[in-house]
Formats: structure tokens, sequence, C-alpha cells
């Protein structure tokens, strides 16, 4: 059974950083492209940012280049998120999702990061 | 202001037909498959639609994709209390290098 389970999230003030961890499990994991996915409070989906089966190719949604990177442990069936310099406006939900777009897409229950002082 | 357009509310009957729009561009719906997600608030969204027109194993029937040029219309018939949820449409733009998201629309069944 494909789990998906994020963790790292919390509260945390203003210009300071925090990275997300996403453990994958019940399929083989480095064959999959991942992504990032946040909701913030009362808003719609949105796409934070992409890496493929293999890390060697990344791609960012404008509001989050260069404060965030997104990087894959395959060894250990592990997806993260490094936030820096993180802004009230990065409160949200933030969800990992397996190959987004496609008959394969599965989510993960997601955790709220709060950027609050 | 998302890529993709979406009706931010839906409404209908029980038993009812709905559809549920979502436009874009040349580089967006134009040129890449879309994928549909209804999500209830607190859990995970569910893939409704992948590839424009697929439903996915125990997806039943009453829910359809459909795609014109740069639009994409996501069909509902036998409207039930349970469908009420947030739809979203999402799709790769080339131009952007970057997945899109349609705004939502939230679908009430009255």
């Amino acid at each position: 059974q494909v789990q998906l389970v994020e963790s790292g999230g919390g509260v945390v003030p203003p210009g300071r950083s925090l990275r997300l961890s996403c453990a994958a499990s019940g399929f083989t994991f480095s064959s999959y492209a991942m992504h990032w996915v946040r909701q913030a409070p009362g808003k719609g989906l949105e796409w934070v940012a992409f890496i493929s089966y293999d890390g060697n190719s990344k791609y960012y949604a404008d509001s989050v280049k260069g404060r965030c990177t997104i990087s894959r442990d395959n060894a250990k069936n592990t997806l993260y998120l490094q936030m820096n310099s993180l802004r009230p406006e990065d409160t949200a939900v933030y969800y990992c999702v397996r190959d987004l777009i496609g008959i394969n897409a599965r989510w993960g229950q997601g955790n709220l990061v709060t950027v609050s002082s | 202001q998302s890529v993709l357009t979406q009706p931010p509310s839906v409404s209908a009957a029980p038993g009812q037909k709905v559809t549920i729009s979502c436009s874009g561009s040349s580089s967006s719906l134009g040129n890449n498959f879309v994928s549909w997600f209804q999500h209830l608030p607190g859990t995970a969204p569910k893939l409704l639609i992948y590839d424009n027109n697929k439903r996915p194993s125990g997806i039943p029937d009453r829910f359809s994709g459909s795609k014109s040029g740069t639009s994409v219309t996501l069909g509902i018939t036998g409207l039930q209390t349970g469908d009420e949820a947030d739809y979203y449409c999402v799709t790769w733009d080339s131009s952007l290098s970057a997945v899109v998201f349609g705004g939502g629309t939230k679908l009430t069944v009255l």
C-alpha cells in the first residue's frame, strides 16, 4: 500500500529555516518523480517544487525560487524540502505528492507549517 | 491569480449534473495533459481524472473529463451529497516550466 508521510512542520519565526521530510513506502520510490504542493489557510492548492526520479531535474514555483530546495535520498526512500528565509505567506499545509500529473498520483496527508513570531 | 481559470463555485441539486470548467493557454492545457482532483478539507486530494479524460480504477463513471482546445471540463452526473468538495484542475505549463493549478471550484449539492 502506497504511503507518503510528511514530517518536520511546526511553528517557526519569520526569517528562519525549516526542513520538511516525506517518508515513502509501498512502492519503488526511486522510479517516481515527486512534488511538494501546499495549501495556505482559506486558499487553493499551490504547486511548490518538482524533482525527477533520479534527482537530476528540479523545478520551483516563483514564490519559493531561491528560498527553497527540493531533494531526495532514494536509498532512504525520503523526499525533502528545505525552506529558508520563511515568510508569513509560507504558512500552509504542505503535501508530498508522487507523480502529480498522471495515473500514479498519490498524496500524503499533509504537514502544517506556521510562520509566525 | 491562477494560470488556470476555474469558476469559484458551482451548485446543483442531488441527482442532477454539473460541469466545472478550467481554461488555460496553448502552453498549458493546449499541449499538456490535465488531471482533476477532489479535495475534502483535512484529507489528501483524490485523483478523479488523468490524461484529460481517463478515470483511475475505483472512480465511478459519474465523473468524466473532456478537452477542447485550451479548455477542459469535469462533469459529474447523479450528484450526491458526498460529492460536496473542492475540485482542482492541474497541468504542466511548458512556457513557465512549472506545474499550474486552477484556483479551485467549490461544489455545493443543494
